[in-house]
């Protein structure tokens, strides 16, 4: 079982309608969790984190944790073409040395005008 | 102002090769990172350094040699390249503040290795 896990995808959303992306993760002792986006040929950049259970929202994006359920999500509102992307969920422990990010292997979404 | 840079931003080698990417953050962060990425797009972390000490090192085969002259630098040398090595390489950095806010970790814009 992979440390982190999303469905690759792609994710084919219209224009304007709410993407919805989910990621799970098996360590129980996780504590932050974060969303990165990365265009094609580009670096990942951070979208949002999130480390208590329930939803966080940022602009357009929401993100939700059920540390239970060892789930985590996130929705884009809104969804514009610019949108189209890979997005990376990582997880990480607090006290892990260094900050040891643990990445899924991405979602690509598809945003059609 | 590029806040994580890495050199070169491609490279294109042969196998046996040994070769060096160069990283540098003025960003003030203690702690730098290098994250391998394969073609299957997983991002892996490979090494991280704090204040120049190394914290981090994932099994990597000793081929992949960090060195972190102060912390506000840090490169990567590879002995003998195999052609599985052909990746990219993201350095990053962030400052390890240990706070359930997270340590937003800032990476360069890649390195592509193609080794043939």
């Amino acid at each position: 079982q992979k440390e982190v896990e999303q469905n690759s995808g792609p994710l084919s959303v219209p224009e304007g309608a709410i993407a919805s992306l989910n990621c799970t993760y098996s360590d129980r002792g996780s504590q932050s969790f974060f969303w990165y986006r990365q265009y094609s040929g580009k670096s990942p950049e951070l979208i949002m984190f999130i480390y208590s259970n329930g939803d966080k929202e940022d602009g357009r994006f929401t993100a939700q944790l059920n540390k239970a359920s060892q789930y985590v999500s996130l929705l884009i509102r809104d969804s514009q073409p610019s949108d189209s992307a890979t997005y990376l969920c990582a997880v990480t422990r607090l006290k892990a040395a260094g900050n040891k990010l643990t990445f899924g292997g991405g979602t690509r979404v598809l945003v059609k005008p | 102002d590029t806040a994580v840079s890495q050199t070169p931003k491609y490279l294109v080698t042969q196998m046996g090769n040994d070769k060096s990417i160069k990283c540098e953050q003025n960003l003030g962060h203690d702690t730098m990172y290098w994250y391998k990425q394969d073609s299957k797009k997983f991002l892996k972390i490979m090494f991280s350094y704090n204040n120049k000490e190394l914290i981090i090192n994932e099994t990597v085969p000793n081929r992949f040699s960090p060195k972190s002259p102060d912390k506000a630098h840090l490169n990567l040398h590879i002995n003998s390249l195999e052609l599985g090595d052909s990746a990219v390489y993201f350095c990053a950095s962030s400052q390890d503040r240990r706070q359930l806010s997270g340590n937003t970790i800032y990476f360069g814009e890649g390195s592509w290795l193609t080794v043939v």
